[in-house]
């Protein structure tokens, strides 16, 4: 029972590249979040999807697109990379629904972007 | 804009002694209140949570809840130099469905 896994772990980009983060949860979670955390700032929230099928803007999502691919996995893209977007990303996921608030969290992926 | 503010440190403290984190926020009608842990270079993890006013007590921790003076606080008795780490607040506000707002962090420091 691996929780929540994040690839790639480090990465280094161009300004100008794209990638893709990949975050894949094994808990039979519904809600899965992607979050960015620069230092002092604890963490922002990206995008979030409620459940399979939905996706919605956090409260820092320009510059990122995401994509709910089935239950398990939720993907993180930047089209084009901006040294603004050097930070360190986490994905979470959390069972769902009224009560039921604890979100785990992979490990990171720490990206930066020259 | 709704907010989460707490003092970043970092907070030193003698082994066994207590250390007392604490967070204020912004808007009245949040329901929800969570203490997420955090040690350098890994993933936060969840220690508490709180919804009602008053006391939770769990091991060597205690999340405290005044929602009149909207602040949020986390005692860690007999604290010990694992739990030196960074102590993140997260509330959920009022219909924001179950979407965490964080705070910057307090760093801790326990001395042996």
């Amino acid at each position: 029972n691996a929780g929540v896994t994040q690839t790639p772990k480090f990465q280094v980009l161009k300004t100008g590249q794209s990638m893709t983060l990949q975050c894949a949860q094994d808990m039979n979670h519904n809600s899965m979040y992607w979050y960015r955390q620069d230092p002092g700032m604890g963490l922002r929230l990206i995008y979030y999807s409620a459940s399979e099928g939905t996706t919605d803007k956090g409260e820092v999502p320009n510059g990122y697109n995401v994509s709910r691919l089935n239950k398990r996995e939720f993907s993180l893209r930047l089209e084009s990379a901006a040294p603004s977007q050097t930070s360190v990303y986490f994905c979470a996921s959390e069972l769902g629904g009224t009560g039921n608030y604890e979100q785990y969290f992979g490990p990171g992926t720490r990206l930066t972007v020259t | 804009q709704k907010e989460v503010e707490q003092n970043s440190g970092p907070l030193s403290v003698p082994e066994g002694a207590i250390a007392s984190l604490n967070c204020t926020y912004s808007d009245r009608g949040s329901q929800s209140f969570f203490w997420y842990r955090q040690y350098s270079g890994k993933s936060p993890e969840l220690i508490m949570f709180i919804y009602s006013n008053g006391d939770k007590e769990d091991g060597r921790f205690t999340a405290q809840l005044n929602k009149a003076s909207q602040y949020v606080s986390l005692l860690i008795r007999d604290s010990q130099p694992s739990d030196s780490a960074t102590y993140l607040c997260a509330v959920i506000w009022d219909n924001a469905g179950n979407m965490l707002t964080f705070g910057g962090g307090t760093r801790l420091m326990v001395k042996p």
